[in-house]
């Protein structure tokens, strides 16, 4: 079945430091690709999307960039900010799925001064 | 824009006890979602509505889970009765014409 695979957390990172939160896939068909994020005490919220090949979505200094190739959209962001501390899931939805996500077990950034 | 809303934001009973969350979608979003997130996870799906019909429930625990929204607006999910495995964040989406999924804040349970 479908499924989306994420690096393990929590990852701590100091203020001003590069992100990259680690995300692949396996589906049957041609998913569109997503990054939520999840405030503590909060609900999810799309943070960036790409439907085809090689897109890239981008929001608020972050980007992912959906390959193909390597069945991947990683999470990368120049320089966090400790508001970026938060839940990070990556997730899919099959074309023609129904409009079912799927995501994966989250990933904890936690940054810090 | 007021976005989805979700009651109570938390909620403890013991087991076996009976359960039930509310969800008011965003306006004019035809379609509704309850998924249940269990610490450490990924939300997953429980049952998706369009209008007031049921697209998808096969991961709903149907002898003990229900879900209804009679008038293709708010809906509520049920649990009787509860048992330790039910100890989750119960989280409410809808989306309207575009496949982006709104998040209400979503219910914390604890089963005692």
């Amino acid at each position: 079945g479908d499924s989306v695979t994420q690096m393990e957390g929590p990852v701590t990172l100091s203020e001003e430091a590069f992100l990259t939160i680690n995300c692949t896939y396996t589906a049957t068909g041609y998913p569109s690709l997503f990054w939520y994020v999840q405030y503590p005490g909060e609900g999810l919220q799309l943070l960036l999307k790409a439907t085809k090949a090689d897109d890239k979505g981008s929001n608020k200094g972050f980007e992912a960039t959906y390959r193909k190739e390597t069945t991947s959209f990683h999470l990368e962001k120049g320089s966090v900010q400790v508001s970026d501390s938060a839940v990070y899931f990556c997730a899919l939805i099959l074309t023609g799925g129904g409009n079912k996500l799927t995501f994966g077990t989250g990933t904890q950034l936690k940054v810090e001064l | 824009e007021a976005g989805v809303a979700q009651s109570p934001r938390y909620k403890i009973i013991e087991k076996r006890q009976s359960v039930a969350f509310w969800c008011n979608p965003i306006s004019g979003h035809a379609t509704l979602y309850w998924y249940q997130q269990i610490l450490g996870q990924g939300p997953k799906l429980l049952i998706q509505f369009q209008n007031n019909g049921v697209v998808d429930d096969s991961q709903l625990p149907k002898d003990r889970f229900s879900a209804e929204r009679l008038k293709g607006v708010d809906s509520t999910l049920k649990i009787q009765p509860a048992k330790l495995e039910d100890s989750a964040v119960y989280l409410c989406a809808s989306t309207g014409v575009t496949y982006e999924q709104y998040f209400g804040p979503g219910t914390r349970l604890t089963v005692t």
